[in-house]
């Protein structure tokens, strides 16, 4: 595709269940950020992909959240035993090099934990 | 990362410019200024950048002052479709990642 795909779109889950989240990134691009956005709250800063290197892990908020990078493009995000407090918007972005480059956001996945 | 300081909100006409305020008085000489903005109910997307000299594109313009402790975005001509929250975000150079602050809401009005 032409963009980020994330999915799904939306995701309603019930408290303490596991979820997993899709980010497809731009063909080619080395870098892959994930961000979550709480209703009416700024953008927090996840987790950071770059080429083979080791993922930037320094936003996880907790040992819940866990995510993978499967042949340097597909990125998975998965939160385990969801508590209502993940209830956000998860925005994955891709770029061509890292953050010189500009940065393509995806529309993001609703997350909902009733 | 370095921090930068923006209006919490501003407001502006439809077709008149905007003059948007980043402050960084902690930046470094290696430092980019990167603004990005995200519109109502979708994900952010990437203006501009600059290091040290004034930058144009299709989308703005970038003021960088001389001693770089603050720069502007600026819209020429705000359309409604501008009205959105802007970041202004500094990258170290070798930096792994974008760091969003608060932004500023940009109205725009009829």
């Amino acid at each position: 595709g032409a963009g980020v795909s994330q999915s799904p779109s939306n995701k309603v889950t019930e408290k303490g269940k596991d979820v997993e989240l899709r980010c497809d990134p731009i063909s080619g691009h080395t870098a892959l950020y994930w961000y979550r956005q709480s209703l009416g709250q700024g953008l927090e800063f996840l987790i950071y992909f770059q080429g083979n290197s080791a993922p930037d892990k320094s936003g996880l908020p907790s040992d819940r959240f866990s995510a993978e990078r499967t042949g340097g493009s597909v990125s998975t995000l998965t939160i385990q035993r969801t508590q209502q407090e993940d209830s956000a918007v998860y925005l994955c972005a891709s770029s061509y090099s890292g953050t010189y480059t500009e940065a393509f956001f995806g529309q993001g996945t609703r997350l909902t934990v009733v | 990362d370095a921090k930068t300081t923006q209006p919490n909100s501003m407001e502006s006409n439809e077709e008149e410019p905007v003059h948007l305020p980043c402050n960084h008085s902690t930046i470094s000489g290696t430092d980019y200024i990167h603004w990005y903005r995200q519109l109502p109910s979708q994900g952010p997307e990437y203006v501009i950048h600059g290091l040290t000299s004034n930058v144009n594109n299709r989308m703005a313009s970038l003021a960088i002052a001389e001693d770089r402790k603050s720069s502007t975005l600026i819209l020429h001509r705000a359309t409604l479709r501008d009205a959105a929250v802007y970041y202004c975000i500094l990258l170290i150079q070798g930096a792994q990642k974008l760091v969003f602050g608060q932004g500023t809401r940009l109205t725009i009005n009829p």
